[in-house]
């Protein structure tokens, strides 16, 4: 596609609920990355993965926490028993192996 | 010490004035430098990056590189209101490889 796209764009969930955001990269970025954005705060890194290889996954808050690529494209991120402090931006980006990344529009995650 | 350190805002100047924005990294080893614009309810855009020590330019924007003093800067030149927004300044490769580490942010006001 033209550029990365993320699903949902908006998704509140109640505590204690499991979500799972989804990516879509740029075709033929090997390299994609997951990031949280609290407000006023610049993104921070919670995993890496090259083709379906999860590379660094050491910016996972909590074992609640869990990525995957199995097929080296589309990617899910997945929060289960989610807490108010998950509350964020969770945005999703992809670059070609160590070049310039590409951020799609972001999954704005609410839980109340 | 944050990884990666930026200026702290939020920074005003007047409309066609020159806007300094700073970076400084903690690991030597990085090799990739980006900056980013982010509008406020946006998702981070590329605007900048550099590789080499120097200066780079394209338009009304410089990015410059020392990385001997692990240092990164970005210059706006003839500032516009339209250039208000959020700077993050990201920092690549070194121990880190693909994975990019971000500063806080500075926000600029450029006032007519």
């Amino acid at each position: 596609g033209a550029g990365v796209s993320q699903s949902p764009r908006y998704k509140v969930a109640k505590r204690g609920q499991d979500v799972a955001l989804r990516c879509d990269p740029i075709s033929g970025h090997v390299s994609l990355f997951w990031y949280q954005q609290a407000l006023g705060q610049g993104p921070e890194f919670l995993t890496y993965f090259q083709n379906e290889a999860q590379l660094d996954k050491s910016g996972l808050p909590s074992d609640r926490f869990f990525a995957e690529r199995p097929e080296g494209s589309v990617s899910t991120l997945k929060i289960q028993r989610t807490q108010q402090e998950d509350s964020a931006v969770y945005l999703c980006a992809s670059s070609l192996q160590g070049g310039e990344a590409f951020f799609g529009q972001g999954t704005r995650l609410t839980v109340v | 010490q944050k990884e990666v350190e930026q200026n702290s805002g939020p920074l005003s100047v007047p409309e066609g004035a020159i806007a300094s924005l700073n970076c400084t990294y903690s690991d030597r080893g990085s090799q990739s430098f980006f900056w980013y614009r982010q509008y406020s309810g946006k998702s981070p855009e590329l605007i900048m990056f550099i590789y080499s020590n120097g200066d780079k330019e394209d338009g009304r924007f410089t990015a410059q590189l020392n990385k001997a003093s692990q240092y990164v800067s970005l210059l706006i030149r003839d500032s516009q209101p339209s250039d208000s927004a959020t700077y993050l300044c990201a920092v690549g490769g070194g121990t880190s490889y693909g994975k990019l580490t971000f500063g806080q942010g500075t926000i600029l006001t450029v006032h007519p």
